[in-house]
């Protein structure tokens, strides 16, 4: 099973609600990502945890919180977005954690969510 | 940090091949040169990757040049299904986000 699987699909939510987006992959990978995608925009990089711990934050605002409860699974909280937030939002998994393996891994990347702010 | 050069667009015919070139003239040693696609509607999905020797997969070939200034992704017989977005990457040891980026990538259109 190489898959990576993401929930909900689509959301729509107001700049007042709390929502979260799930990812989850039974592959046994040690490293998972959030990307998010603008429209014809390539994928930005805002979070790697590596062994569950959060190893990267590309400067991403505090009204994103990602949290990895155990190896397969990973979140992210939303908690008052803005318009400007609305995007693609790609989660991926990779075998190695950031060790010096990472170099030739390979990212498997789930279908996403995509998130409307009104 | 090294960084990725693509042509924005690309078209091929159906059943031809395809030579997607990636620049990467600042290219360091340990750096992997990558290649992922993305289909419309889609999550990026992996093509291939090299160091320094040319490799084939069952999707594709990767020609990395001598000097590894560049590479070209070699679709052999291009499909309507191969029309998608193709990202260079290069990936090195190390943590920072750098390494995950993506660059602007190469939007392939076949035509039938």
């Amino acid at each position: 099973d190489t898959e990576v699987t993401q929930t909900p699909k689509h959301l729509v939510m107001g700049m007042t609600n709390k929502k979260s987006l799930k990812c989850e992959q039974h592959m046994g990978h040690r490293a998972m990502y959030w990307y998010k995608q603008k429209a014809k925009k390539p994928p930005e990089l805002m979070f790697v945890y590596s062994y569950e711990k959060l190893s990267i934050n590309e400067s991403v605002p505090s009204r994103f919180s990602p949290e990895c409860p155990n190896s397969s699974l990973l979140n992210l909280h939303l908690h008052a977005l803005q318009p400007e937030d609305s995007a693609l939002y790609l989660c991926a998994s990779s075998q190695m954690g950031l060790t010096s393996g990472i170099a030739a891994d390979t990212q498997y990347f789930g279908p996403g969510t995509r998130l409307t702010v009104l | 940090d090294a960084k990725t050069t693509q042509p924005n667009s690309m078209e091929s015919n159906e059943e031809e091949p395809v030579h997607l070139p990636c620049n990467h003239s600042t290219i360091s040693g340990t750096d992997y040169i990558h290649w992922y696609r993305q289909l419309p509607s889609q999550g990026p999905e992996y093509v291939i990757h090299g160091l320094t020797s040319n490799v084939n997969n069952r999707m594709a070939s990767l020609a990395i040049a001598e000097d590894r200034k560049s590479s070209t992704l070699i679709l052999h017989r291009a499909t309507l299904r191969d029309a998608a977005v193709y990202y260079c990457i290069l990936r090195d040891v190390g943590n920072t986000g750098n390494q995950f980026y993506f660059g602007t990538g190469t939007s392939l259109t076949v035509i039938p």
